[in-house]
């Protein structure tokens, strides 16, 4: 079964604190989406890779193919990073985006 | 470029009404998507368009969804009868060309059925 997991499902965390959220998947994939959805509810999408590791500003996304897993980094953590971040693939062989349950990121002050 | 446009942002509607969701893509994007987003099941997609057709329709629910892309500029997702377990947020989304590419999204709507 093509499954996406994410951990962990809720992290708190300080101001200023660097902070990972998890990405595992279960076959082999296309391509790889980190998103992120503020409590609006409005998505935007961070990242897309299928190799190695793209960086934007504070935001870092890593993914190891041969171990099937990603994470996405946030470095100098600000109470505006908080939101729900969702991490989304394509499996090899089909179009569609399959979505991990997403890990709520509270930052306080 | 004004980005996904989604109408309406909240819809409001009694158990058995027809539903129309509109959807206006980024112009040249040739991919569109229709996500359904729910506390208990999260994101999930419904149907997707290529160049207008529809490629991937599995994830309808059922014969009540339907979806149409007349035109590159234009979709709807249609649900008759509603029902109040539809109650959810419906995003609308595309993207250039290829699966290798970002999504871009729409700000949803919140659907309550009562």
């Amino acid at each position: 079964k093509n499954e996406v997991e994410q951990s962990p499902q809720n992290l708190t965390a300080q101001e200023g604190e660097f902070i990972t959220i998890n990405c595992s998947y279960s076959v082999g994939i296309s391509a790889l989406h980190w998103l992120q959805q503020h409590p609006g509810g409005g998505i935007v999408s961070l990242f897309m890779l299928s190799s190695g590791k793209k960086k934007h500003g504070r935001l870092i996304a890593t993914i190891n193919i041969q171990e099937k897993h990603s994470s996405l980094h946030i470095t100098a953590s600000h109470p505006r990073d908080s939101a729900v971040y969702i991490c989304a693939v394509t499996f090899q062989g089909a179009q569609k985006l399959v979505f991990g349950q997403g890990t709520r990121l509270t930052i306080n002050p | 470029d004004a980005g996904v446009i989604q109408s309406p942002r909240h819809e409001v509607t009694e158990m058995g009404q027809e539903v129309t969701l509109r959807c206006k893509p980024i112009s040249g994007h040739n991919s569109l998507f229709w996500y359904r987003q729910t506390m208990m099941r999260g994101l999930e997609l419904l149907i997707y368009f290529n160049n207008n057709v529809p490629i991937d329709d599995s994830g309808m629910p059922e014969d009540r969804f339907s979806a149409k892309m007349p035109n590159a500029s234009f979709s709807t997702l249609k649900i008759q009868p509603s029902e109040p377990r539809d109650s959810a947020v419906y995003f609308c989304a595309s993207r250039p060309g290829t699966r290798y590419e970002k999504l871009f999204f729409g700000s949803g709507t919140q659907l309550s059925v009562l």
